[in-house]
C-alpha cells in the first residue's frame, strides 16, 4: 500500500540553526500538508500546499518557516533559525483531490532543538 | 476556527473491556477522520467517516454530522490499543481534537 514517508525520523539541532524536514507524499496525491505536535499536546496545522503554492497557513507558520516542492516527489519544510519552542514532532500529510478526502500521514520527524 | 473536543481525556481499561470515545465539533463538516497515535508517535488512520457507521475488526465508528459528533467504539480491548486517539475535521484547515489517552492494562 502506498504511504507517505518522512526523513529523518529524528533530528537534533542547535538553536539558531536551519533545518530542512523532508517528505515524500503518495505519488498521485495533489495536496500536501505539514502539521506540528508539541509533546503532550494536540496536532496543529501549519500549512497546506497545492499547485506549487501555499493555499492555507496557520498563525504558527511565520516567516521562519517555508515549504517547497523542489521536484516531482519531495515536499520540504524549512525552519530558518530554530528556537527551543520549535521542538516538536512534525508530520507531513497528503491527499488526492479537491474536497476533503482522507488525508494520509507520514510517520513524523521528531525535531529536538537544544 | 472549528472547535473539536474529545471525551474522556483519559481512560484506563482492563484488557477485554469495551469503550466508547466521543468527538464533538462546533460546526458542520463534510469529513471526519479518527487516528490512533501509537507509543512511537505515529498517527495511524483508523476511519474516514463523514457520516454513518463503519466497522473494522474490533473498532467501529459512527458520525452523526447533523448533531456534530462522532463516536469511536473499541470492543474487547487489547494492550496494543493503548495510545492517544484523535479525531480531526476540516475547515479552512484540518482541526484536531484534544485527544483521548487510552491505557489498556493486562
Amino acid at each position: 500500500e502506498p504511504e507517505v514517508t518522512q526523513t529523518p525520523s529524528h533530528q537534533v539541532t542547535q538553536m539558531g540553526q536551519e533545518v530542512i524536514l523532508r517528505c515524500v507524499p503518495i505519488s498521485n496525491h495533489l495536496y500536501f500538508y505539514w502539521y506540528r505536535q508539541i509533546l503532550g499536546q494536540k496536532v496543529e496545522f501549519l500549512v497546506s500546499f497545492y499547485n506549487n503554492e501555499i493555499s492555507e497557513k496557520s498563525e504558527i507558520f511565520d516567516d521562519q518557516f517555508s515549504v517547497e516542492r523542489p521536484d516531482g516527489s519531495n515536499f520540504t519544510l524549512k525552519i530558518r533559525s530554530t528556537k527551543l519552542e520549535d521542538s516538536a514532532m512534525y508530520f507531513c500529510a497528503s491527499r488526492w483531490t479537491g474536497g476533503w478526502n482522507e488525508q494520509y500521514f507520514g510517520p513524523g520527524t521528531r525535531l529536538t532543538v537544544t | 476556527g472549528i472547535q473539536v473536543e474529545q471525551s474522556p481525556p483519559d481512560l484506563i481499561l482492563q484488557e477485554g473491556a469495551n469503550s466508547t470515545l466521543r468527538c464533538n465539533f462546533s460546526d458542520s463538516v463534510n469529513n471526519l477522520q479518527w487516528f490512533h497515535q501509537n507509543p512511537w508517535g505515529q498517527l495511524i488512520n483508523l476511519f474516514y467517516i463523514p457520516s454513518g457507521t463503519k466497522q473494522n475488526g474490533r473498532l467501529s465508528a459512527t458520525t452523526v454530522a447533523t448533531e456534530r459528533y462522532s463516536l469511536l467504539y473499541i470492543s474487547s480491548s487489547q494492550t496494543t490499543d493503548s495510545g492517544v486517539y484523535f479525531c480531526a475535521v476540516p475547515g479552512n484547515q484540518f482541526y484536531f481534537g484534544t485527544g483521548t489517552s487510552l491505557t489498556v492494562i493486562p
